[in-house]
């Protein structure tokens, strides 16, 4: 399965779109891109995935760029309680889940 | 809520204790999980069953004794452990098979103090 590089910590201001980059250079045709946020002391919490297409549902946006090397996760208005750390994974053939150390997001008030 | 329930939701224990611990889904997947969270670490997979059969052991010592009676129920046995032992234990649940195998679905976890 790609590794994924992801920025260690991050801010946003409540309200504004909090924008978290994913970098998967060695993605192949096959692997999906996933993200998950773990809010302190709880379970990891599924958000989004996708293949290559753009893809939205009620928590999140995911932008994959075309040649699929990179990723954006947006969370169109973050509030106080979208702090937690973002977790992107890309999945295989295996259908594992490898975290990785993930972004930190602190939403400031 | 998202359907799983681990219990206890903290334990402690000696080193020469026996305990289990214990996780429930709800949501009708036939794949559970059980990961480990150290201090500071990420998370580690320990071992996946699916349709009951183990089909995962990630290197975990044997005082980690998983079983898995049925497809909505999974445990965690544990005796001898150590003090690094200590650690958020997670459990998760998913469908198997194309598209949604990856959605894993986690209970709160279990804090484990081996003392």
């Amino acid at each position: 399965d790609a590794k994924t590089t992801q920025p260690p910590s991050m801010d946003c201001a409540e309200g504004r779109a909090a924008n978290l980059p994913c970098n998967h250079s060695t993605i192949s045709g096959n692997e999906y891109v996933y993200w998950y946020r773990q809010i302190h002391s709880q379970g990891p919490q599924y958000i989004i995935h996708g293949l290559k297409n753009n893809e939205t549902n009620e928590m999140a946006s995911l932008i994959i760029t075309e040649d699929r090397k990179s990723s954006t996760l947006i969370l169109p208005h973050a509030t106080l309680r979208d702090t937690a750390v973002y977790y992107c994974i890309v999945i295989g053939n295996t259908g594992k889940l490898i975290f990785g150390q993930g972004t930190t997001l602190q939403v400031k008030p | 809520e998202t359907g799983v329930t681990q219990t206890p939701r903290h334990l402690v224990m000696g080193m020469t204790n026996k305990k289990s611990l214990k996780c429930e889904q709800h949501l009708g997947h036939n794949a559970m999980y059980w990961y480990k969270q150290s201090a500071k670490k990420p998370l580690e997979l320990m071992f996946v069953y699916n349709f009951k059969e183990q089909t995962e052991n990630n290197s975990v010592p044997s005082r980690f004794s998983p079983e898995c009676p049925n497809s909505s129920h999974l445990f965690l046995h544990l005796h001898t452990l150590q003090p690094e032992d200590s650690a958020l234990y997670l459990c998760a649940s998913s469908h198997t098979g194309q598209g949604n195998y990856n959605e894993q679905f986690f209970g709160p976890g279990t804090r484990l103090t081996v003392l």
